[in-house]
Order: structure tokens, then sequence, then C-alpha cells
């Protein structure tokens, strides 16, 4: 596996359900991110996580809730989510400081596509 | 407002030049960026700029910067049915290490 991967790339769920996306990232990085992508709306950050540690929390509903293991992977818990929580949820990995360069650029996986009934 | 605004949609005929416009309200944003989604697929970086810049060109992409009004522009020359995607505008503010993001631009390339 090459670059930011994600599974799964579709999911439906119920809003009783409870389910887990999971990112996992190949590049080495230090930064991982969790986005919404949803239509006619700026792609909305939700998560940040630099060395591990969470630095960004964009007052993101509790039923939201991300995990980051160690620095090659990251999860979203999801449970009794809303009809409006459906999007496209892309997660996001960079290289901050040091080597990565002054510009961060933020390397994408092609994203889960979720839908809740 | 919101911080990056762009327009939704775009259709140009293959051949002509594409000019995607993006507004921001951060004037010390260091770096603005230019991304890509094809359909299915994640962002992938098209290219950037860095504030103390006025343009940028990389082949078929020419990157403007006005400061004074806030606003990037991304022209695609020779546009290809390949093109059609949608781009995303978004700014690194001063001081941090996030991205902020526009809505995304859907360009359409007629044959």
């Amino acid at each position: 596996e090459t670059g930011v991967t994600q599974t799964p790339r579709h999911l439906v769920m119920g809003m009783t359900n409870k389910k887990s996306l999971k990112c996992e990232q190949h590049l080495g990085h230090n930064a991982m991110y969790w986005y919404k992508q949803s239509a006619k709306k700026p792609l909305e950050l939700m998560f940040v996580y630099n060395f591990k540690e969470q630095t960004e929390n964009n007052s993101v509903p509790s039923r939201f809730s991300p995990e980051c293991p160690n620095s090659s992977h990251l999860f979203l818990h999801l449970h009794t989510l809303q009809p409006e929580d459906s999007a496209l949820y892309l997660c996001a990995s960079s290289q901050v400081g040091g080597a990565g360069g002054p510009y961060n650029e933020q390397f994408f996986g092609p994203g889960t596509r979720l839908t809740v009934l | 407002g919101e911080d990056v605004e762009q327009s939704l949609f775009l259709s140009v005929r293959e051949g002509d030049s594409s000019v995607i416009n993006c507004t921001y309200t951060d004037s010390s944003s260091t770096y603005l960026y230019w991304y890509k989604q094809e359909p299915g697929a994640g962002l992938q970086l098209l290219t950037y700029i860095f504030s103390n810049m006025d343009m940028k060109q990389d082949q078929r992409l020419t990157v403007l910067l006005n400061k004074k009004d806030k606003h990037l522009s991304l022209r695609i020359a020779d546009t290809q049915t390949g093109d059609s995607a949608i781009y995303f505008c978004a700014e690194m503010k001063t001081g941090a290490n996030n991205l902020f993001f526009g809505t995304g631009t859907r360009l359409t390339v007629i044959p």
C-alpha cells in the first residue's frame, strides 16, 4: 500500500449503529487530519493530530470520536449519527516542520462515503 | 461569511482556457494552494504560491495572487477533458499548520 488509504470506501448505517472509519498513511508523516466534505459547503476540518496528540477539535459533535493510536493510523468512531452527517469523510496526512518543508502539503485518502439512514 | 469563497461551477469548451477564482479573508496567510479532486478520489495538491509572490507558472497552470484584494486565481491553458474535476482553493494562515478550504469549484470540460 502507498499513500493514504481509507476503509471502508462506502458505509451505510442506521442512526443507532456504531461504526468506525479507518485511515492509514504509509508516508512517514507526523500529522493526520479528518475532514468532512458536504455538497456546496467548504471542506470542513474536524480533527487534527500532531505526533499522536489531538491539537484541533473544531466544535465537532461528540457523536464523532477520533482515535490516533500511532502516527500511522487514525480512526473515527461513529455512534448515534444523524442523517445530516451523511457526507464524504476524508483523511489526510502531512509532515509538519523539519523535512516536510514550509508549505505543509497534505496528502489525502480517497474518502469514505457515509450514508446515515 | 466563509473564510475562503469560490464559485461552485464552471463549464468550458475543450481547448479553451479555464479561470477559477477564489477570495480569502486572512491577509496574513502565508501560503495559498490549489488542490484537485477527481471523481472517487481524494484531493491532490496541484500547485501553491507563497504570499510574497504575485504569479507562479507551471506548464499549463498559472496562479495569480492579488494580496490587496485577497484574490487568488488558477488559469488552466488548453483545457482538456481530463481536467474535469473539483478544484479547491486553500489558505494556510500565519502561525497555523492547518489549511482552510473553500467549497471547491466543479470544472466541466465540454468536448
